[in-house]
């Protein structure tokens, strides 16, 4: 156990509805990454936080895809309109920044759409 | 583009030495960190390399060549436990260290 928590571990939903992820970080980092790994593959970057500030978003992350962490703690992941394509592990980690890079990467949650 | 091959498998039995390597090609770097990752669990970080040379940490060692961009994963005292997929991850140059992964490698460990 990392210390990054994510919520919830498994979703299973249909095409087209909406999905909310949720990270919890290690409590005094202060950037927050989320990243998305298909089978067989490592994980690939999507976005990524100092404190509150969203500074990179990858072009994989779609305008049906938003992140926020509105305090600087926690960070939600939404999907608009959920597609059979983003069916993958859901991965959120945490460094404490600085010189302190090293990120810790929680349990991720497992979405399928149907 | 971003690029890092690694082997997409590798066995040994327990007890053994085994090295994964890696080979990266990407627009910026600043270090090459090992990940293991078990079926169905997360990345746990295993060591980290900015500088040329060897990281020792317990049964792991990392080597990074930057001149070569290069680096290699050593398991010695291979258990069944470590079983598992291994990540090498080039740290890009961007100022907060975005991880760009490679395919990642199977390591089966048998008895």
């Amino acid at each position: 156990d990392t210390g990054v928590s994510q919520d919830p571990r498994h979703k299973i939903t249909k095409r087209g509805q909406n999905v909310t992820f949720r990270c919890d970080p290690i409590s005094e980092h202060n950037r927050l990454y989320w990243y998305r790994q298909t089978l067989g593959q490592g994980p690939e970057f999507l976005t990524y936080f100092q404190n509150e500030a969203q500074l990179e978003k990858s072009r994989l992350l779609s305008d049906r895809f938003s992140a926020e962490r509105p305090k600087g703690s926690f960070s939600t992941l939404e999907i608009q309109r959920t597609e059979q394509g983003d069916s993958a592990m859901y991965l959120c980690a945490s460094s404490l920044g600085g010189t302190e890079e090293t990120q810790y990467f929680g349990p991720g949650t497992r979405l399928l759409v149907l | 583009g971003q690029s890092l091959e690694q082997p997409s498998e590798v066995t040994a039995v327990e007890g053994a030495i085994v090295q994964i390597n890696c080979t990266y090609q990407t627009s910026g770097f600043y270090g090459l960190s090992w990940y293991q990752q078990h079926d169905g669990g997360a990345p746990t970080f295993l060591s980290y390399n900015a500088l040329d040379g060897l990281e020792e940490t317990g049964r792991f060692s990392s080597f990074l060549s930057r001149s070569d961009s290069y680096g290699y994963l050593l398991l010695q005292e291979l258990q069944m436990k470590d079983s598992a997929s291994y990540f090498c991850a080039v740290s890009m140059n961007t100022g907060f260290q975005k991880l760009v992964f490679g395919t990642g490698t199977r390591l089966l460990v048998s008895p």
